[in-house]
């Protein structure tokens, strides 16, 4: 069964710190993953995309790493900063035409 | 600016009325989803769309109905069968074939709540 999972939970860091974020799939044939952030009462806001083809893709202060044989996904934060809390999802398309499959999300605190 | 529209962002049901949420898109994208959040649980797919005329079901359909009439919106009726029907629905986008990066784009969803 095909399935993504990412831990912790929730995430509490001081202000200004690196973070790294966690996203695990079962079956490394992958067509791409995608990661999102969610603030409370909102919908999903893509936050960056990668091909099976990449190893890591960025945006800002944001990176996104990919490694299909060890079946992982990282999403580093730079310089942390209270406006980064919220909830950050990770989902993974396994086939060009298929649905994709959603992590639960991490929930992040930055403490100001 | 191309995006998904999702009204309204607030809707009350009263036990037994059926009520429809809308979502329309203008990315010209084939394929959309609808999917329920609940507090703790996460996203659950209840319907997707490939194309126009066609659906198909996902993990939690019961209770619920779609149509696909048209490629730009994608409505989904909650109907009195749906026991539970207070959560966050929120509806996505995608290419489905040909070219691009077939990443999914969000509506900023609808919070229904029963009265």
């Amino acid at each position: 069964k095909q399935e993504v999972t990412q831990i912790p939970a929730a995430l509490s860091v001081p202000e200004g710190e690196n973070l790294v974020l966690n996203c695990s799939f079962t079956d490394s044939a992958i067509y791409n993953l995608q990661w999102f952030r969610q603030d409370p009462g909102k919908g999903l806001t893509s936050l960056l995309l990668i091909q099976s083809s990449q190893r890591e893709q960025t945006s800002g202060r944001l990176n996104a790493s990919l490694d299909k044989s060890s079946g992982r996904s990282t999403l580093y934060i730079a310089a942390s900063q209270p406006g980064d809390s919220a909830t950050y999802l990770c989902a993974v398309r396994w086939n060009r035409d298929d649905k994709i499959i959603f992590g639960k999300g991490t929930r992040l605190h930055i403490l100001p | 600016d191309g995006g998904i529209t999702q009204s309204p962002k607030y809707l009350f049901r009263k036990e037994g009325q059926n009520v429809t949420l809308s979502c329309e898109q203008n990315l010209n994208h084939d394929a959309m989803y609808w999917y329920r959040q609940d507090p703790g649980q996460g996203l659950r797919l209840i319907y997707y769309s490939q194309i126009v005329n066609d659906f198909q079901k996902g993990d939690i359909a019961e209770g619920y109905s779609v149509s696909r009439e048209k490629k730009e919106s994608f409505p989904l009726t909650v109907t009195s069968a749906q026991k539970n029907p207070t959560a966050f629905y929120l509806c996505a986008s995608s290419i489905v074939g040909g070219q691009g990066s077939y990443g999914y784009t969000f509506g900023s969803g609808t919070r229904l709540t029963v009265v």
